[in-house]
């Protein structure tokens, strides 16, 4: 079946930059969305489509897409923005969508 | 406030079947599709299957094919998810999660509710 497959695991100092990417044959086609989830808590909506941001999710927050890569930018990153992340896109072998491995993030 | 609220948590014995459901309140229900995403203890999200509430018409992840059933309540604004034969394997928090068209995206999730299958 088709997967996303993500980093398990990337830290980043606080105040810096970490990207977080998603691989998969679908997003050559697809944009992914990404959502972050913290412990015992439901995922929240990032990012979606090309780079937008529901409202209420900081500007520090940014998607981008080559190939069949998206990433996941946290420019400043925060403490509060410790949490696993995970990207969703529509997958080309057969499921309507397809969730990627998930990354935690840790800021140090 | 757009909001889903989800059925409470359910104990289960292998064999046997569950049903959660998704009222959803504060949108017009039957004009965003639903999705349904499972969480096993410490693992990553799982698509499971998506239904709009206003043909009723649904599809589901390969894999829960001929186990899970999606339905709709069009009167009480509620979705259901049913699942059959239940195995160990399938404790696990289980979201719904709107989806409008034009995000493409998941935009509202439910609060999840705990399924857990033990003998």
């Amino acid at each position: 079946s088709s997967e996303l497959t993500q980093d398990p695991a990337v830290s980043v100092a606080l105040g810096q930059t970490v990207r977080i990417t998603c691989q998969g044959d679908s997003l050559r086609s697809y944009y992914a969305s990404w959502y972050q989830q913290k412990p015992g808590q439901a995922p929240v909506l990032v990012i979606y489509g090309k780079n937008n941001r529901p409202s209420g999710i900081p500007d520090r927050f940014s998607g981008s897409s080559s190939g069949n890569t998206a990433s996941l930018t946290i420019t400043g990153a925060q403490a509060e923005d410790e949490a696993d992340y995970y990207c969703n896109s529509r997958d080309s072998s057969g499921n309507p969508r397809v969730f990627g491995t998930g990354t935690k993030v840790t800021v140090l | 406030q757009v909001q889903l609220v989800q059925s409470g948590a359910e104990v289960k014995k292998p064999g046997a079947s569950v049903k959660v459901s998704c009222k959803a309140s504060g949108y017009t229900f039957t004009s965003y599709y639903m999705h349904w995403v499972r969480q096993a203890p410490g693992q990553g999200l799982e698509w499971m299957g998506i239904i709009n509430p206003s043909g009723g018409s649904t599809s589901y992840a390969q894999k829960f094919q001929g186990r899970v059933t999606m339905t709709r309540d069009t009167s009480t604004s509620t979705v259901y998810m049913e699942l059959s034969s239940l195995r160990s394997e399938d404790t696990a928090v289980y979201y719904c999660a709107r989806a409008p068209q034009h995000l493409d995206a998941f935009d509202i999730w439910g609060q999840g509710t705990m399924v857990t299958v033990s003998s």
